[in-house]
């Protein structure tokens, strides 16, 4: 299995503009997540999908941040639009849930928001 | 609320020497414990779990951790260390029967071993 995917790898943008980060989670897990990773703050989950529903987006830090999960195997995070405290890791992380279930990471996306 | 302490932001150990990273928790009920490792570039990786059973729980890589309930610790150890460890690592608590977004992960802790 190739894990989880994520993409682009990096990506440099200038304020204000559109920035779409994208996930693939592993094939059969029914449950995904997405972290933003800062020196600042740590790791923060900021949405959480079971079987393609939003569970929890209470991590979401304001209404410029937007995802989805259109089927099984894919996912975005939108941020609209973009500010400079919004550069930091952001990775996508994906479980088959059971009461013992461990994350699967994919390797980020490092956001620079200009 | 749960929560998740790692007291040391970086701990620096000798090739071959053992090593511990700490972690102490707080959370109702029996707690659902994790560590995770980092290594530069890539997302987090499983490293161990404890969930019931066994106070002592191996995991990836020789590294063991021990559950203490009564210091509500769950430090992360290994016998011998490798310069190959060196990596940020993260202890993770989960409060049992809630959902999975409740993972809370602690802030890390840069592990660093020279030769």
């Amino acid at each position: 299995d190739a894990g989880v995917i994520q993409s682009p790898r990096h990506e440099v943008t200038e304020m204000g503009q559109e920035v779409t980060l994208r996930c693939k989670p592993i094939s059969g897990h029914n449950s995904l997540f997405w972290y933003r990773q800062t020196m600042m703050r740590g790791l923060e989950l900021l949405i959480y999908f079971n079987n393609n529903v939003p569970i929890d987006d209470s991590g979401m830090p304001e209404d410029r941040f937007s995802a989805k999960m259109p089927n099984a195997s894919f996912s975005t995070l939108k941020i609209q639009p973009s500010e400079p405290r919004d550069s930091a890791v952001y990775f996508c992380a994906s479980s088959l849930v059971d009461r013992n279930e461990k994350l699967f990471f994919g390797s980020g996306t490092q956001l620079s928001v200009l | 609320a749960q929560s998740v302490a790692q007291p040391e932001d970086q701990v620096n150990v000798a090739e071959g020497n053992p090593l511990t990273v700490k972690c102490t928790y707080s959370v109702s009920g029996n707690p659902y414990l994790f560590w995770y490792v980092q290594y530069p570039n890539r997302g987090l990786q499983f490293l161990l779990k404890y969930i019931t059973g066994d106070n002592l729980v191996k995991g990836s890589y020789g590294f063991e951790a021990e559950f203490n309930k009564s210091q509500t610790s769950f430090h992360l150890k290994k016998p011998s260390a490798l310069v190959s460890d060196s990596a940020l690592y993260f202890c993770a608590v989960r409060a049992p029967y809630s959902s999975a977004s409740k993972i809370i992960f602690g802030s890390g802790t840069r592990l660093s071993i020279r030769p």
